[in-house]
């Protein structure tokens, strides 16, 4: 059995500042864990991946995610936030791959401070 | 790639009727296709694994007979609300899996809203 667990339901920033949201886990075994972003009244759009490969994974829009075994972490970071980044980011975890079922944190939702 | 459609995106109707929700795979073959459902400002739930050629795979809690999955192709699975009410109303998003070991792409959702 795996879960996720997002630290802060909401997070506010600055634009031009850091964007980092939390994201703990756990699993029974080596997880496959993704960083999902979702805007108002649409579908998850995949931002990044990790699957037990290179622990610093780099995604789309200038985000990237540092897999730590040792902290059960997966935290999603941006040097310099967007407006464009305000949206609804979900981290998730798989125990594996194949077609296995993927467990949903409860949301982070970014609001970006002009 | 990996472009997963749905539809239709919004369906308003009445308390009793049965609401047919559509997810295509665009660019790739699905043997796994995933139906979710959301309720505002809370995280995805899953409802149901579907497999070609196969039964679906219903998360417990969720009637089988109330939401209805067919996947009768490689690149359609379909979820059939059956006499839907009012506490049916929400957000449902299907994923598709283009291959093994790949993360789920998701289509953009359905707003069903039941009056």
């Amino acid at each position: 059995a795996q879960s996720v667990t997002q630290l802060g339901s909401h997070v506010s920033v600055s634009e031009g500042a850091l964007v980092l949201l939390r994201c703990n886990y756990s699993s029974s075994v080596p997880p496959y864990l993704f960083w999902y972003v979702q805007y108002p009244n649409q579908g998850l759009q995949l931002l990044l991946k990790y699957t037990s490969a290179a622990t610093l994974v780099k995604g789309i829009n200038g985000f990237e995610a540092e897999f730590k075994k040792s902290e059960t972490s997966f935290h999603l970071t941006k040097p310099s936030a967007h407006m464009s980044d305000a949206a609804e980011y979900f981290c998730a975890v798989t125990g594996g791959g194949g077609y296995q079922k993927v467990t949903f944190g409860i949301g982070t939702k970014l609001q970006v401070i002009p | 790639g990996a472009v997963v459609s749905q539809h239709p995106s919004r369906v308003i109707c009445k308390s009793g009727t049965s609401v047919k929700i559509e997810c295509r795979s665009l660019d790739f073959q699905a043997t796994t296709m995933f139906w979710y459902r959301q309720f505002p400002k809370q995280s995805l739930m899953l409802m149901a694994t579907s497999n070609e050629g196969s039964k679906a795979t219903y998360e417990q809690g969720v009637e089988k007979d109330k939401f209805l999955i067919n996947h009768a192709s490689l690149t359609l699975s379909t979820l059939t609300v059956t006499s839907a009410h009012p506490e049916d109303s929400s957000f449902y998003i299907c994923s598709a899996v283009p291959g093994l070991n790949q993360p789920q792409h998701f289509g953009d959702g359905t707003r069903l809203s039941i009056l």
